[in-house]
């Protein structure tokens, strides 16, 4: 696609429920990034996959967050039990490189995701 | 203490002025990004950059990795420039570190 794309843009579900928040990223990019940022704060790293490497899941909040990526396309991030503190704007953002983030990053327009 | 620190946090100009943007780190690095968050909350990617100096428009960022810091200069701030700025590094390993931004306001 032209662009990184993110789905849904919107996500509100009740407070225990399970969520999967999906991420297309730009044909050909091999490295694949989520972030989150909750209201009125910075930006958290939460996972990155380079290639067909097993991702670090040290960035990730809780072992309720979990995330895959089949290849080099699609990326899940998937959120069990959902909490309020959960809420926030999850951002996905790919680049084409080898390195550890030493290509430009192209980012989607972001899942916001309120949990009630 | 941050691994990366931005300042100033807060910075209001007025239209037509040369802006500075200053972003230390600690941390060893390969390469740092400038990014722009628009008040809709949409980030782009403004230049990724390991040495030297880059040049898009009127935006111009410079990197010094021998003293760990960085600038993004605009030029003839527009109200369009108003959006927070924010410097990200990733270290080696895979933690990425993300200044705290810099929320710029342009007043016509």
């Amino acid at each position: 696609g032209a662009g990184v794309s993110q789905s849904p843009s919107n996500k509100v579900t009740e407070k225990g429920k399970d969520v999967e928040l999906r991420c297309d990223p730009i044909s050909g990019h091999t490295a694949l990034y989520w972030y989150r940022q909750r209201l009125g704060q910075g930006l958290e790293f939460l996972i990155y996959f380079q290639g067909n490497s097993a991702p670090d899941k040290s960035g990730l909040p809780s072992d309720r967050f979990s995330a895959e990526r089949t290849g080099e396309s699609v990326s899940t991030l998937t959120i069990q039990r959902t909490q309020q503190e959960d809420s926030a704007v999850y951002l996905c953002a790919s680049s084409f490189g080898q390195g550890y983030g030493s290509e430009k990053l192209f980012f989607g327009s972001g899942t916001q995701l309120s949990v009630l | 203490k941050n691994e990366v620190e931005q300042s100033p946090q807060n910075l209001t100009a007025q239209e037509g002025e040369f802006i500075t943007i200053n972003c230390s780190y600690s941390v060893g690095i390969s390469a740092l990004h400038w990014l722009q968050q628009h008040p809709g909350g949409g980030i782009v990617s403004l230049f990724m950059l390991s040495s030297g100096k880059k040049k898009h428009g009127r935006l111009i960022a410079t990197i010094n990795i021998q003293e760990k810091h960085s600038s993004l200069h605009i030029t003839a701030s527009h109200p369009r420039d108003s959006a927070v700025y924010i410097c990200a590094t990733p270290p080696t390993g895979n933690q990425f570190y993300f200044g705290t931004g810099t929320s710029l306001t342009v007043i016509p």
